[in-house]
C-alpha cells in the first residue's frame, strides 16, 4: 500500500459545481498535511495547510479525519481557473525527508 | 520578495555529459529541497538541506547525482555522467517553518538527455 494515495481522476465537472476529493495516508503518526496545486508544466504551489479542526479559505475547505486517516479538499462554486492537478502532501514523520507527495488528482472544469 | 529561482529553465544535453542545475532559495528559509518529477514516478524527494548541511540524501538515485549548498543562498544539483533516464523536471523548493515544512517551489528545470 502506498503511503499517500489519491484518486488520479480526471474529475470533469461543470463550472459552478462543487467537487471534493480525498487523500488517504497509511502512517497514523503523520503530523502535518497540505494541499498543493500544480498547473500544467508549472511548479506545485501551496494551496492550504490542513488543520485538525478543519479550515476554510474562500471557496476551498480542507478537512482532516485522523480516525480514518484521510484528508479532503472541497471546492465550491468551481471556476474554470480551478482546473489543475491537486497534490495531497503528508509529513509522515518528524523529519522533512518523510514528506510524501501524492500522485495528484486531475481536475478539469468545463464551461 | 523574490521566490525560489532556478536555472537553467530548460537543458538539453547528450548522454554522458555533465549537467549542473542551480537554485537560489527564498531569503530566510533554512530548508532547501531538491525534487525530481516524472509522469511515471511523480514527485520524488532527492535530498534536502538544513542550514546548508545535507540532512538526508537517501532519495538520490545513484552516485552519478550529487548536491551541494555552499551558502544559504545557493545550491547545485549535478549529474555526471547524465543518462536518458535522468530526463525529468527537477524542482528546488525552500521552507522556513521547521514544524510544518510548508514549501515554496521554484519553476523547475526541464532536463532532456538524448
Amino acid at each position: 500500500r502506498k503511503e499517500v494515495e489519491q484518486d488520479p481522476g480526471p474529475f470533469n465537472v461543470p463550472e459552478g459545481a462543487t467537487v471534493a476529493f480525498n487523500c488517504t495516508y497509511s502512517n497514523s503518526a503523520s503530523q502535518s498535511f497540505f494541499w498543493y496545486r500544480q498547473d500544467c508544466r508549472k511548479e506545485p504551489k501551496l494551496l492550504m495547510s490542513v488543520y485538525s479542526s478543519g479550515n476554510e479559505d474562500g471557496r476551498f475547505t480542507a478537512q482532516l479525519n485522523r480516525a480514518s486517516q484521510y484528508i479532503s479538499l472541497l471546492i465550491r462554486d468551481s471556476k474554470l481557473s480551478d482546473s489543475a492537478t491537486y497534490l495531497c502532501v503528508v509529513n509522515c514523520g518528524s523529519s522533512a525527508s518523510k514528506i510524501i507527495f501524492g500522485s495528484g488528482t486531475r481536475l478539469s472544469i468545463r464551461p | 520578495d523574490a521566490g525560489v529561482i532556478q536555472s537553467p529553465r530548460h537543458e538539453v544535453t547528450e548522454m554522458g555529459q555533465e549537467v549542473t542545475l542551480r537554485c537560489k532559495p527564498i531569503s530566510g528559509h533554512d530548508y532547501l529541497f531538491w525534487y525530481r518529477q516524472t509522469m511515471m514516478r511523480g514527485l520524488e524527494l532527492l535530498i534536502y538541506f538544513n542550514n546548508n548541511v545535507p540532512i538526508d540524501d537517501s532519495g538520490m538515485p545513484e552516485d552519478r547525482f550529487s548536491a551541494k549548498m555552499p551558502n544559504a543562498s545557493f545550491s547545485t544539483l549535478k549529474i555526471q555522467p547524465s543518462e536518458p533516464r535522468d530526463s525529468a523536471v527537477y524542482f528546488c523548493a525552500s521552507s522556513r517553518d521547521r514544524m510544518s515544512y510548508e514549501q515554496y517551489f521554484g519553476p523547475g528545470t526541464r532536463l532532456t538527455v538524448t
